[in-house]
């Protein structure tokens, strides 16, 4: 069985302040790991992936995350967000299928 | 990566009636999904089509509610029959690629009067 927890629903921030949206998965087999971005009104698109090799990924848009397989947790970082980085955030989990997180909204106030 | 279109982009339908939603992909695909995103909620995989055999539903979705037909690797279609209010929603449909990330069409929003 999988299963994908995002910690938090939602995470206000002031602009250029760092942020991190929490993700933590179970899997009875070996997964793969994504970060969605998904912008009011928009579809879902990409931000970035785990599949093998080194534990940090970065993505587009400043983003990067890092596996940590003995804590189960793929945790979403920016160093510093911008006003446009408001959006909704969705982790998903690829064992068997792709099972996706509740969502994270974060809202970036100036 | 994979572009995704999606037709209508919204529709406000009538109770009891059916609405058929398109999903063209620019490139030839195996896999195609339909999820459902209620309003400030997640993705809900609703069902998988391959091209030349019968959907795969997942638990709570079924195919007289929501038929889906897979006639080549390019194009789908998902029907929402004798609609209800519930089932208001965005529709995305996506396909996965051999690196397992999905690419996802802009959505169908649904309301149901």
């Amino acid at each position: 069985a999988q299963s994908v927890t995002q910690l938090d629903s939602q995470v206000p921030v002031f602009e250029e302040a760092p942020v991190e949206l929490r993700c933590n998965y179970s899997s009875s087999v070996s997964v793969y790991l994504f970060w969605y971005v998904q912008y009011p009104n928009q579809g879902l698109q990409l931000l970035l992936k785990y599949l093998s090799g080194s534990t940090l990924v970065k993505g587009i848009n400043g983003f990067e995350a890092e596996f940590n397989k003995s804590q189960t947790s793929f945790h979403l970082r920016k160093p510093s967000v911008h006003i446009s980085d408001t959006a909704e955030y969705f982790c998903a989990v690829r064992g068997f299928k792709t099972i996706f997180g509740a969502g994270t909204r974060l809202f970036v106030k100036a | 990566s994979a572009v995704i279109s999606q037709k209508p982009s919204r529709d406000i339908c009538q109770r009891g009636t059916s609405l058929t939603i398109q999903c063209q992909v620019d490139s030839q695909v195996t896999m195609m999904f339909w999820y459902r995103q209620q309003p400030g909620q997640s993705l809900t995989l609703i069902a998988t089509a391959n091209q030349g055999s019968e959907a795969t539903y997942e638990s709570g979705f079924v195919i007289d509610k929501f038929p889906i037909s897979r006639p080549n690797l390019t194009f789908s279609t998902l029907t929402v029959s004798n609609m209800s209010p519930e089932d208001s929603s965005i529709y995305l449909c996506s396909v996965e690629a051999d690196t397992y990330e999905q690419y996802f069409g802009p959505g169908t929003r649904l309301t149901v009067t």
